[in-house]
C-alpha cells in the first residue's frame, strides 16, 4: 500500500484535459509544497514533470500543470495528444521517517 | 548534461547481497545543493525509495530497508553504490539511481534526472 493515494487509471480523448490527483497527509502532501510528478513510458525511467508542486522543468510542455489543495495535489495535462499516454506517479517529501513517499502511479490512457 | 548510469549483476542468489554503482557524469556531483539516490520498482508496480547520500557522506534510508541497505559515495569516481544484503525474490526490481534536489531546510525533494535503470532478479 503506497503513502500517497492515486487513482489506478485515467483516461480521456485527444484535446481533452484530465486531472490525476494524489492524495495524502499533513505529514507530507498537506504540510509541504514538496510534491513532484513523474511520467513513466513502458519499459523507460521515470521524467521529472512538476516539481515544488506546480513548478515545470526546463522543456517539459506547459500542458502540463500542478496544483495542491489542502493534502491533495493535482497533475492536470490539457490539449491531451497520444504521446501522453503513460503512467504517472506523484511524490512527496514527508516529516515522517520515510523521508520520500510515491503514490502507487496512474495509468493514462489516451483514447 | 547530466547522466547516470547503473551498473552491476542482473542476477543475484537469495540471501546474498545485492550491489550495484551508479556513474555520474557532467556537472554537480560535488554540489551541496543535491543527494544522490536510489529507487526500485519491482516489475509491474510502483516506485520505492531506497535512500539518498550527500556528497559529504551523510546517508538517508526507508526504514522499511534500512537494516538491510548501505549506500556508499566514491566522489574521486563520481560514483554512488547500493549495497542491499540477505535478498529475496521480493527484491527483484528495476533499480534507478538518480540526482535528488534538496530544499533550502535540507529536506530530500525531486528526482531528476533518472539513469536507465537496471533490473535485478533475485533467484538460485
Amino acid at each position: 500500500q503506497s503513502a500517497l493515494t492515486q487513482p489506478a487509471s485515467v483516461s480521456g480523448s485527444p484535446g481533452q484535459s484530465i486531472t490525476i490527483s494524489c492524495t495524502g497527509t499533513s505529514s507530507d502532501v498537506g504540510g509541504y509544497n514538496y510534491v513532484s510528478w513523474y511520467q513513466q513510458h513502458p519499459g523507460k525511467a521515470p521524467k521529472l514533470m512538476i516539481y515544488d508542486v506546480s513548478d515545470r522543468p526546463s522543456g517539459v510542455s506547459n500542458r502540463f500543470s500542478g496544483s495542491k489543495s489542502g493534502n491533495t495535489a493535482s497533475l492536470t495535462i490539457s490539449g491531451l495528444q497520444a504521446e501522453d499516454e503513460a503512467d504517472y506517479y506523484c511524490s512527496s517529501y514527508t516529516s515522517s521517517t520515510t523521508l520520500v513517499v510515491f503514490g502507487g502511479g496512474t495509468k493514462l490512457t489516451v483514447l | 548534461q547530466l547522466q547516470l548510469q547503473e551498473s552491476g549483476p542482473g542476477l543475484v542468489k537469495p540471501s546474498e547481497t545485492l550491489s550495484l554503482t551508479c556513474t555520474v557524469s557532467g556537472d554537480s556531483f560535488s554540489s551541496n545543493s543535491y543527494y544522490w539516490g536510489w529507487i526500485r520498482q519491482p516489475p509491474g508496480k510502483g516506485l520505492e525509495w531506497i535512500g539518498s547520500i550527500y556528497y559529504g557522506g551523510s546517508t538517508y534510508y526507508n526504514p522499511s530497508l534500512k537494516s538491510r541497505v548501505t549506500i556508499s559515495v566514491d566522489t574521486s569516481k563520481t560514483q554512488f553504490s547500493l549495497k542491499l544484503n540477505s535478498v529475496t525474490a521480493a527484491d527483484s526490481a528495476v533499480y534507478y539511481c538518480a540526482r535528488q534536489g534538496v530544499t533550502t531546510w535540507g529536506e530530500a525533494n525531486w528526482f531528476d534526472p533518472w539513469g536507465q535503470g537496471t533490473l535485478v532478479t533475485v533467484s538460485s
